[in-house]
């Protein structure tokens, strides 16, 4: 499978603890997004990277969220000291830089903060 | 944060019937609007690119418009199949082509 691949699938914690979700991308692919989706509200934007530079972080997201893509392979993103409102779905996509620009999605991985 | 709306939210319809969804979005700095499926746990796949005002793209009995200028595209659903019930996303691009905004969705469930 040479799609976009996410792990963990689910994830359930406890408040306060550290989670990490780590993404593979389709290999050729340059660009790399995470969103968070939440019941009922689309995916909302919370990072980008274009090969290994993060080029763009959402205001929306605290100082708790980290993300890296070393080498411009696999990304990570961490959440430090979680809450129960970080209890979403976190989704990955992938992307060319040119020409449609079409993203593919992996199939998220769902946090559960108790 | 820009706004792209989605209605309606929720859509139940009977297996043959049409439908129709609509995504709306800033008029201006327009670079490009995706339409995406989302089946139930399954990751989003797109639907269609679009990128120039006026586009009208098919693929089987799906198709969509585009109006750049007004803002807003449509989602057209011929002779609906269960198969066809999914969450329909929209995705608006701006110029700089650096992230894309999302609409809340709309849910389709098709009835046999």
């Amino acid at each position: 499978d040479t799609g976009v691949s996410q792990d963990p699938r689910h994830k359930i914690t406890k408040r306060g603890q550290n989670v990490t979700f780590r993404c593979d991308p389709i290999s050729e692919h340059n660009r790399l997004y995470w969103y968070r989706q939440t019941l009922g509200q689309g995916p909302e934007f919370l990072t980008y990277f274009q090969n290994e530079a993060q080029l763009e972080k959402s205001r929306l997201l605290s100082d708790r969220f980290s993300a890296e893509r070393p080498k411009g392979s696999f990304s990570t993103l961490e959440i430090q000291r979680t809450e129960q409102g970080d209890s979403a779905m976190y989704l990955c996509a992938s992307s060319l830089d040119t020409g449609s620009g079409e993203l593919f999605f992996g199939e998220g991985s769902r946090l559960t903060v108790l | 944060i820009l706004n792209v709306e989605q209605s309606p939210q929720s859509l139940h319809v009977q297996e043959g019937d049409s439908t129709n969804f609509t995504c709306s979005f800033p008029s201006s700095n327009f670079y490009a609007l995706h339409w995406y499926r989302w089946e139930t746990a399954k990751s989003p796949e797109a639907l269609f690119v679009m990128t120039l005002n006026g586009d009208e793209k098919k693929k089987g009995r799906i198709s969509a418009t585009l109006n750049t200028k007004e803002g807003y595209s449509y989602l057209y659903i011929k002779g609906s199949q269960p198969e066809d019930s999914a969450t329909y996303l929209c995705a608006f691009c701006e110029y700089n082509f650096n992230k894309f905004y999302f609409g809340s969705g709309t849910k389709l469930n098709v009835k046999p």
